[in-house]
Parts: C-alpha cells; structure tokens; sequence
C-alpha cells in the first residue's frame, strides 16, 4: 500500500529553521510530483510547494518563496522542505501530498499524516 | 492566483437527505478541480478529480459536475460517514494551486 510519511516537526522560536521530511514507499517515487500543503489550527488547506518526479521543476506559494526550500533525493524515496525565516503564521499541520504524474502539480491522491511545526518564542 | 469560494460555509442536514455544494473560481480553471473529504484529526482525502470523476472505490452517492468557473459537489442521500469538511482544489494554474476554503456538513 502506497504510504508518504512526514517527520521534522516541531518548536521553533521565530527567524529560526526547521527541515521536515517525506518518505515515501510502495510506489515509484520518481514517477510522482508531490507537494507540501499545509492547515493552521481550525483553518483550511494551503499549498506551500510542489517539485516535479525529476526534481527539475519547483513552485511555491507567495507567502513561503525565497523562504522555503522544496527538493527530493529519488535514490532515498525521500522528500525535503527547508524552511527559514519561519514567522508566526507558519505554524500549521504540514502534509506531503502525491499528485497523480510526474508533472501534473495535482489532484493529489495520496497524503501523510501530517507533521506539526509551532513557530512561538 | 486563482481564488476558489466554496458555498455554503455550513450545511447542517440529516442522514438521508442530499447535499449540495458549491466552488466558484475566479477564473475559469477548465475542468482541473477536484473535491476532498476531511474529518477531524485525518488527512484529506481525494474524492472527485477532473471535475466530475471518482475515485476508485468512492461510493456513487458522490458526484461532482462544472466547468470553467461553477463547480458542485452532490451528495445524493448522506450517510454517517459523509459528516465532514470538504475542500474544493484547483490545479490547472501555472503559478499558484489553490484551494477553497471549505464546507463543513453538519448533522442538524
């Protein structure tokens, strides 16, 4: 059964760094374009960042780009986020998401179970 | 970047009755719009992609119509189960994916 799971959550004090990270496994992962999407406490669902199954090709959000990071390692099935110049309003639930190809950017038909980042002094 | 607005916020019905929900773009996102379920404390999960196809599995009950602009999501008779949020998405634009800000079902 295909399976993504996130790690590398957690409390970071403002202007601090954080890296989460995604394994994925059941799957090809290099045949998948997966994404970060995100959800503050009681709030809806942000896409953060997305990156092709090559790699090659990123995109993010306005409210994370020249922040954040996106970037995977197919030889380790594994998907990466740095994340800088974390502000308050960062705090939220980030999910890694596959998209159906390696190309399209979505819909995304399988997700992990969430990592928390809480960004407070 | 494309803005989803989803209609009602809430919708509080009864098991057995039908549900009717609604995703408006602010540009038209052809037919590159897919629906989700999500229930407290669980990821999302996918639903309806291309507008109007399920998922494997996904019970008939579910089906999804629109193009360009006017999306719905119907839920022909509700079971317990189907009490949650469900999030619009839109995935056609170059820049930006972008998701509605959801619709909570209610039991009333």
């Amino acid at each position: 059964e295909v399976q993504m799971v996130e790690s590398g959550g957690g409390l970071v004090q403002p202007g601090g760094s954080l890296r989460l990270s995604c394994a994925g496994s059941e799957f090809i992962f290099s045949s998948y374009a997966i994404s970060w999407v995100r959800q503050a406490p009681g709030k809806g669902l942000e896409w953060v960042s997305g990156i092709s199954g090559s790699g090659g090709r990123t995109h993010y959000a306005d409210s994370v780009e020249g922040r954040f990071t996106i970037s995977r390692d197919n030889s380790k099935n594994r998907l990466s986020l740095q994340m800088n110049s974390l502000r308050a309003e960062d705090t939220a639930v980030y999910y890694c998401a596959r998209a159906t190809t390696a190309v399209s950017r979505g819909p995304f038909d399988y997700w992990g179970q969430g990592t928390l980042v809480t960004v407070s002094s | 970047e494309i803005v989803l607005t989803q209609s009602p916020g809430t919708l509080s019905l009864s098991p057995g009755e039908r549900a009717t929900l609604s995703c408006r773009a602010s540009q038209s996102v052809n037919r590159d719009l897919a629906w989700y379920q999500q229930k407290p404390g669980q990821a999302p999960r996918l639903l309806i992609y291309g507008a109007s196809s399920r998922v494997i599995g996904l019970p008939d009950r579910f089906s999804g119509s629109g193009s360009a602009t006017d999306f719905t999501l119907t839920i022909s008779r509700l079971e317990p189960e189907d009490f949650a949020v469900y999030y619009c998405q839109q995935y056609g634009s170059s820049r930006a994916l972008t998701f509605g800000g959801g619709t909570k079902v209610e039991i009333k």
